[in-house]
Formats: structure tokens, C-alpha cells, sequence
């Protein structure tokens, strides 16, 4: 079974410029999530689909912030413009329908803003 | 959501069991404790889960007390490829059957193993 794939690795932009990571979620799972993890910190829930619907962004930031998943298969996430806080690895889970579930995790993008 | 305590930070020998406790005292009846760990520049990876029944898989085992306020993952034999961050987390069973619970996650504790 082909694992969560995300993309680009890792990017480095400037502040006030825009950058999009994207996620390929395992095949047939219906729940998406997009994650922020800070150095040393935990991962926390920037945004979860089910299908192509949202059923919580209430932590993303929603001024610079964007989320999409056409179609209820990939999904991308945007930030524009970009701030220094940002840096931080964007990672990208899946799982099947229902909680008695696992979810599976991609490697992440790590984003550097300078 | 559903609040997890974790210590920061454990250590363990090599060859030894380990016993990674976690307190949920409010957790509802239809969360379900599941555990992830996160190695060095890697995704988080599914560990095991369980609702109320002790539970074992090729990785670890989990017991849970029997108030569920609290539980414990335990590897029997820690490698040094165990050394990561250890996550617990209540996933809501959703009220709709068709979304996938919410995944919070907290601090963890960091496992270091030493040779």
C-alpha cells in the first residue's frame, strides 16, 4: 500500500511571498489532515476534511491560510504572504472512514522563512 | 477536546521494558486512546489503540485502567530504534459515522534509550 505523499520536501522563501505544499492522501481514505509542527512542539490540527468538505479549521489561520481538497482526493495548502512564524514542518495524515481508526502521516514539508 | 498528561521526558536501557504512562481523567466513552510516535525528522506513525480492553499488537502493548482515566504503552524490549516522541491521544469516535475522529495532539514524552 502506497504510504502519504507530500511535496515539495522542503521550501525557503522570503516573508511576504506565497508557497503552496501538496498531499496525496492513501487511496480511498476519506479523511484528510494538515497539520503544523513547531520545533519542539507537538503537531496541532491546522485543518481536517472529510471527502472534499471541511469539518474543522477552527486553528487555521484563515487571513493568510488556505486549504482545498477538490475532488475529496489531493489537497493543498497555501499560505500567502508568508510570515516568520511559519517556518515549521507542514504535515499531511489520512485515514479511513470512522475513529476506530489509524490515521497515516506523511513525511511533511519543511517550510524556512527568512 | 479530550486532555492528555504526559511526562516530558523518560529514559530507558537498552534490552529493558519500558512502561510510557499517560493520565486522561476526561476522557468520555467514546474516545478511544491511541498512541503515535514520532522519530527524529520523520511523520508520526500509528502505534496502537484500544477503548477499554487491554490490547496487544507486534509493536507494543497498551493497558488501561479500568476507570480509563489512565493508560500505559509498554514496549517489552526497547531498541535504540525506539528512541522518539511518544504521543496519547483520545480520538473522538464521531457522533456522524462517516468523519474520521478529530487527532489532537499534545507534548508526548521523549524516550531516550541508551546502549
Amino acid at each position: 500500500e502506497a504510504g502519504v505523499a507530500q511535496s515539495p520536501r522542503y521550501k525557503i522563501i522570503e516573508k511576504r511571498q506565497s508557497v503552496a505544499f501538496w498531499c496525496n492522501p492513501i487511496s480511498g481514505h476519506a479523511t484528510l489532515y494538515w497539520y503544523q509542527q513547531i520545533l519542539g512542539q507537538g503537531p496541532k490540527l491546522l485543518i481536517q476534511f472529510q471527502n472534499n468538505g471541511v469539518v474543522d479549521d477552527s486553528q487555521l489561520p484563515k487571513d493568510r491560510f488556505s486549504a482545498e481538497r477538490l475532488k475529496g482526493v489531493d489537497s493543498t495548502l497555501k499560505i500567502q504572504p508568508a510570515k516568520l512564524e511559519d517556518s515549521a514542518v507542514y504535515l499531511c495524515a489520512s485515514s479511513s472512514r470512522g475513529g476506530n481508526t489509524e490515521a497515516f502521516f506523511g513525511q511533511g514539508t519543511r517550510l524556512t522563512v527568512v | 477536546d479530550a486532555k492528555t498528561t504526559q511526562p516530558n521526558s523518560m529514559e530507558s536501557n537498552e534490552e529493558e521494558p519500558v512502561h510510557l504512562p499517560c493520565n486522561h481523567s476526561t476522557i468520555s466513552g467514546t474516545d478511544y486512546i491511541h498512541w503515535y510516535r514520532q522519530l527524529p525528522s520523520q511523520g508520526p506513525e500509528y502505534v496502537i489503540h484500544g477503548l477499554t480492553s487491554n490490547v496487544n499488537n507486534r509493536m507494543a502493548s497498551l493497558a488501561i485502567a479500568e476507570d480509563r482515566k489512565s493508560s500505559t504503552l509498554i514496549l517489552h524490549r526497547a531498541t535504540l530504534r525506539d528512541a522518539a516522541v511518544y504521543y496519547c491521544i483520545l480520538r473522538t469516535y464521531p457522533l456522524i459515522y462517516n468523519q474520521g475522529g478529530k487527532l489532537i495532539f499534545g507534548q508526548g514524552t521523549e524516550l531516550s534509550v541508551k546502549p
